[in-house]
């Protein structure tokens, strides 16, 4: 089955400890996105990656850092700078920036405490 | 920045149409309508999208008026595994374009 994939689902933090959000996606697609949602709101853009070993800002990158050494790997990183990290994060992925149908992971909902 | 403009909440009874409406007055000719829903925890699935002439597919109809300010997302049997929050989006089709606002949403509930 190809997919997108999201771990852990629930994954709790103390305050002040970075925290590495996984993202996986078997689709070949070129683009992978970082999103955060926090209750009763829409998603806002972490960062996007177009491209292997390469990614953008998004909207709110202030606080968080991303990798993407693989075509299908792109984990985001939680760091301490980041004042309200717990929210709900969504991974997303599509063919390339000229195709717009994005496929989501489940989503990873961090806690910290 | 939002773009559209969409009621908080809807009800539909089971088994009748559902029409979700958007307005997006300040939409200029290469943005494209989407649509997305999002079922309660999980990641958004992607629905239909549109430039100008009406579309439909497995999942949805979507109709967009002649000047193109406003559409409205047919969902034309509503089951309860439609309640979700719908989002419609507008962007451009164009490579750099990557950002999907995706605002509050309709949220639908579909009643038995």
């Amino acid at each position: 089955d190809g997919g997108i994939t999201q771990s852990p689902k629930y994954l709790f933090r103390k305050e002040g400890q970075n925290v590495t959000l996984s993202c996986e996606q078997n689709l070949n697609h070129d683009a992978m996105y970082w999103y955060r949602q926090d209750p009763g709101q829409g998603l806002r853009l972490i960062y996007y990656s177009q491209i292997v070993n390469d990614f953008q800002k998004g909207d709110i990158a202030e606080g968080y850092s991303v990798s993407r050494e693989k075509k299908e790997s792109f984990p985001l990183t939680v760091t301490s700078a980041q004042k309200n990290p717990t929210a709900f994060y969504l991974c997303a992925s599509s063919l390339g920036d000229a195709y717009n149908e994005q496929f989501f992971g489940p989503g990873t909902r961090l806690t910290v405490l | 920045d939002a773009k559209t403009t969409q009621p908080p909440s809807m009800d539909c009874a089971e088994g009748r149409a559902a029409n979700l409406p958007c307005n997006h007055s300040t939409i200029s000719g290469n943005e494209y309508v989407y649509w997305y829903r999002q079922i309660h925890s999980q990641g958004p699935q992607y629905i239909i999208h549109g430039l100008k002439n009406n579309e439909t597919n497995e999942m949805a109809s979507l109709i967009i008026t002649e000047d193109r300010k406003s559409s409205t997302l047919i969902l034309p049997h509503a089951t309860l595994r439609d309640t979700a929050v719908y989002y419609c989006i507008v962007r451009p089709d164009q490579t750099g374009a990557n950002n999907l606002f995706f605002g509050t949403g309709t949220r639908l509930t579909v009643i038995p």
